[in-house]
């Protein structure tokens, strides 16, 4: 059964500052990685998507890489703001399945 | 497009009612995802369409969990009766193609006293 863990559970960092989540599988014969970001209260919105055939994604500040065999990916916030303030959420894709499988997220603050 | 629309956006009910929650995909995908979240279990599958008919629902609690898509725009999911740990953010989701970017509605928060 895959599973998805992210670390840290929680980030509190100054306005500025570079950072890195992490996420990891165990299962790594996955079709696609997800990030999404939720804000408190509110649905899921998809930062990036990336297939497993790619290392690495690009949209604006963000950044996500992917290494399928060792299981692991990485999102990096550059000059983080306040209202990168959220809960930043991973998501595999089974070659054998349908289904998402989430990680349980890391809560992230950004400080003024 | 308008995205993912779910109504009601809050549900506060009593043990033992019905409850009906609502979900329009956006237009043109043709798979449907129904989730539940908790802090306990996070983000969890309860149900997908494939043009309307149901693929999976292996994810779904029990019998007193039931979900319908009788058209490409609406789709429900319905407890009945409804318990006090069925309390959740129910979200409905949708994507052109199973392998495709999901997009999530705002989410139904249901509370069960």
């Amino acid at each position: 059964k895959q599973e998805v863990t992210q670390i840290p559970a929680a980030l509190s960092v100054p306005e500025g500052e570079n950072l890195v989540l992490n996420c990891s599988f165990t299962d790594s014969a996955i079709y696609n990685l997800q990030w999404f970001r939720q804000d408190p209260g509110k649905g899921l919105t998809s930062l990036l998507l990336i297939q497993s055939s790619q290392r690495e994604q690009t949209s604006g500040r963000l950044n996500a890489s992917l290494d399928k065999s060792s299981g692991r990916s990485t999102l990096y916030i550059a000059a983080s703001q306040p209202g990168d303030s959220a809960t930043y959420l991973c998501a595999v894709k089974e070659t054998s399945g349908s289904r998402l499988t989430f990680g349980e997220g890391t809560q992230l603050t950004v400080n003024p | 497009d308008a995205g993912v629309i779910q109504s009601p956006r809050h549900e506060v009910t009593e043990m033992g009612q019905e409850v009906t929650l609502r979900c329009k995909p956006i237009s043109g995908h043709d798979y449907l995802f129904w989730y539940r979240q908790t802090m306990m279990r996070g983000l969890e599958l309860l149900i997908y369409f494939n043009n309307n008919v149901p693929i999976d629902d292996s994810g779904m609690p029990e019998d007193r969990f039931s979900a319908k898509m009788p058209n490409a725009s609406f789709s429900t999911l319905k407890i009945q009766p409804s318990e006090p740990r069925d309390s959740a953010v129910y979200f409905c989701a949708s994507s052109s193609h199973i392998y495709n970017e999901q997009f999530f509605g705002p989410g139904t928060r249901l509370t069960v006293l």
